[in-house]
């Protein structure tokens, strides 16, 4: 069976620190791997990797994708209240369905 | 494009109702998803449509669960009859097709009481 594993479960920190988010799997026929922000609502998708050691870079967030560790980090520089939120990490295999299994998250608080 | 709408926002039921949650994909999307989210849980896929047919549903809880594309820019996700356990968000997602991301409904807060 599929898992997805995302740590800390939690993380309190204060504006302008930077925060390392986790995610590790197991998976088999490996394609891709999902990060996506959930705030009091819908998740909305920040990156999709596929490729192990090429960083995406979005502002302030970045992610980059080990397939021989089979991990991922999310990376938060220099972060806002904005960025509270809980973090979802998401992968999905090769093969007719493409389902993608969703790790637990990790709650993200930052403090002003 | 006004992105994934969902119906109702939020619906609280008694137990032993039926309920029916609908769903307008983003226009030109092959796939759609409906996931639950508790806090026990976490983020569930319960089916999966591409091209209007259910590709997988290995998700839904049981029988009292069911789903429906009759087109490609509508979908319902039926339970009948609710159980308080059936309480969650439900959520509804679109991708432009298999592999690519996808991209979330706000979702319906279900309350069974």
């Amino acid at each position: 069976e599929d898992k997805v594993v995302q740590s800390p479960l939690s993380l309190v920190v204060h504006e302008g620190d930077t925060v390392t988010l986790n995610c590790s799997y197991e998976v088999t026929n490996f394609r891709s791997l999902l990060w996506y922000k959930q705030e009091k609502k819908a998740p909305t998708f920040l990156f999709m990797l596929t490729s192990s050691g090429i960083e995406k870079k979005s502002g302030r967030l970045s992610s980059i994708l080990d397939k021989k560790e089979l991990f991922s980090i999310l990376n938060i520089t220099a972060t806002q209240t904005g960025d509270s939120a809980v973090y979802l990490c998401a992968v999905e295999a090769r093969g007719g369905s493409y389902i993608p299994t969703f790790g637990r998250g990790t709650s993200l608080i930052v403090h002003p | 494009d006004a992105g994934v709408i969902q119906s109702p926002r939020h619906e609280v039921t008694e137990m032993g109702q039926e309920v029916t949650l609908r769903c307008k994909p983003i226009s030109g999307h092959n796939s759609l998803f409906w996931y639950r989210q508790t806090m026990m849980r976490g983020l569930e896929l319960l089916i999966y449509f591409n091209n209007n047919v259910p590709i997988d549903d290995s998700g839904m809880p049981e029988d009292r669960f069911s789903a429906k594309m009759p087109n490609a820019s509508f979908s319902t996700l039926k339970i009948q009859p609710s159980e308080p356990r059936d309480s969650a968000v439900y959520f509804c997602a679109s991708s432009l097709d298999r592999g690519y991301e996808q991209y979330f409904g706000p979702g319906t807060r279900l309350t069974v009481t």
